[in-house]
């Protein structure tokens, strides 16, 4: 693995249903991020972690959790997916949170229907 | 939270001219802000970024000014290339939110041979 992925790199999903979004990332960056990017709404915020252990809210957390049990993986659960949260899903990861570049992975296209 | 407001939304250019985008944000606290360059179908990549301690930054072709006062800042691209078309997000970061980035709505860039 070079620099942070994501998986899939899309999917439909029946509303209701549950799914989780991988993402994995072997810089050793302490932190990383979940965003959702849609038209004419940039890309926000869902949750984040800055280390290991620990996660916040973002901007749009409703509907969604995360987890941090290592350093590289950071992933996204859908518990019970709504046609609202049809987006294209980017993971990021820095160094630390702050001053630091954000590296994106290349985003899950997700589709409910 | 921060707000962050980006304009315009969509700019056109001729090949060899100057193009600016501006940001405001809302939160007087922050202190750190990137840009991303985001071309179609991929991921949001840093080009440049400006800490608050500073005006203005400039590398190759791409500047960054900040106006703390004002609470609004500036990406300027001179001697415009069809490789830069692409969509243009600004970010603003504080403590107040955890050191989070919160992102402006983008500018679709088109630069016309």
């Amino acid at each position: 693995i070079a620099g942070i992925t994501q998986a899939p790199t899309s999917q439909i999903l029946a509303a209701g249903r549950r799914m989780t979004l991988r993402c994995t990332q072997d810089m050793r960056h302490n932190a990383m991020y979940w965003y959702r990017q849609d038209l004419g709404l940039g890309l926000r915020l869902i949750h984040y972690s800055n280390t290991a252990g620990t996660t916040g809210k973002g901007e749009v957390p409703d509907g969604y959790s995360v987890s941090r049990a290592n350093t590289d993986d950071f992933p996204l659960t859908l518990a019970s997916a709504v046609p609202s949260q049809t987006s294209v899903y980017f993971c990021a990861s820095s160094h630390t949170s702050g001053y630091n570049e954000q590296f994106f992975g290349p985003g899950t296209r997700l589709t409910v229907l | 939270g921060e707000n962050v407001e980006q304009h315009p939304s969509t700019l056109s250019v001729q090949e060899g001219d100057s193009a600016v985008i501006k940001c405001t944000y809302s939160d007087s606290a922050s202190n750190y802000f990137p840009w991303y360059k985001q071309e179609l179908g991929k991921r949001p990549q840093l080009i440049i970024d400006i800490r608050s301690n500073v005006g203005e930054k400039k590398d190759q072709r791409i500047a960054v000014t900040l106006n703390k006062t004002a609470k609004h800042f500036s990406l300027h691209i001179t001697e415009t290339q069809p490789e830069d078309s692409a969509v243009y997000f600004c970010a603003a970061s504080s403590a107040n939110t955890g050191n989070q980035f919160y992102f402006g709505t983008g500018t679709s860039l088109t630069v016309i041979p």
